[in-house]
């Protein structure tokens, strides 16, 4: 248990619409970084959020879009889903100090038909 | 050319087999991280490397930064190791590159 958690685990869209995923970090962790993973791929970073603000972001399309908020939770959202979107969204929770060690909640499945 | 790259990318072992898995990286680094995802998804941190060398039961990892070379030993497999092995760097800032991982499945 890493203390993160996400929601939902699976979800199900069509091409077009909107979805925001959820995620609950670790208490005092004021750093959340999102990643995708394809199948059969390692994870890519989409970005990451440092007390509320991006703080960095990947090769990912302006539709990709975060929030954190001061409670500790964050939400990824993607608008117009288009099918390469179905894939593993993972969530990783850090220390304000900065430490590369990363806390990594289940991830939420997204398929996208 | 990935900048984090794995082999093997898939390996079968009997239980009780020593494994080894490589991961090469072509970026100066501040650390690295050796995951284990299991079927269904969740990531586990196994080990943060810097330099050296740690141990953490049946499972050895070593890091050669003039190299920049890592390599995940399992002594004595067991079949619940079997899962995705993936190798992560940070470089620069606490941004996490990933490798495409070594599935690894070890039959009783």
């Amino acid at each position: 248990e890493t203390g993160v958690t996400q929601s939902p685990t699976h979800l199900i869209k069509t091409r077009g619409q909107q979805v925001t995923l959820r995620c609950s970090s670790q208490s005092g962790h004021n750093t959340v970084s999102w990643y995708q993973q394809a199948l059969g791929q390692g994870p890519q970073f989409i970005f990451q959020y440092y007390r509320e603000e991006e703080n960095g972001r990947g090769n990912f399309p302006p539709r990709f879009s975060g929030l954190q908020f001061p409670n500790y939770s964050s939400e990824l959202n993607v608008n117009a889903l288009e099918l390469d979107d179905s894939a593993l969204y993972l969530c990783a929770s850090s220390l304000t100090s900065g430490g590369p060690e990363q806390f990594f909640g289940p991830g939420t499945r997204l398929t996208v038909l | 050319k990935n900048e984090v790259e794995q082999s093997p990318q898939n390996l079968t072992a009997q239980e009780g087999e020593f494994i080894t898995i490589n991961c090469s990286y072509s970026v100066g680094i501040s650390a690295l991280h050796w995951l284990q995802q299991h079927p269904g998804g969740g990531i586990v941190s196994l080990f943060m490397l810097s330099s050296g060398k740690k141990k953490h039961g049946r499972l050895i990892a070593t890091i050669n930064i003039q190299e920049k070379h890592s390599s995940l030993h399992i002594t004595a497999s067991h079949p619940r190791d079997s899962a995705v092995y993936i190798c992560a760097v940070f470089y620069n800032t606490d941004k996490l590159i990933f490798g495409t991982g070594t599935r690894l499945q070890v039959f009783p």
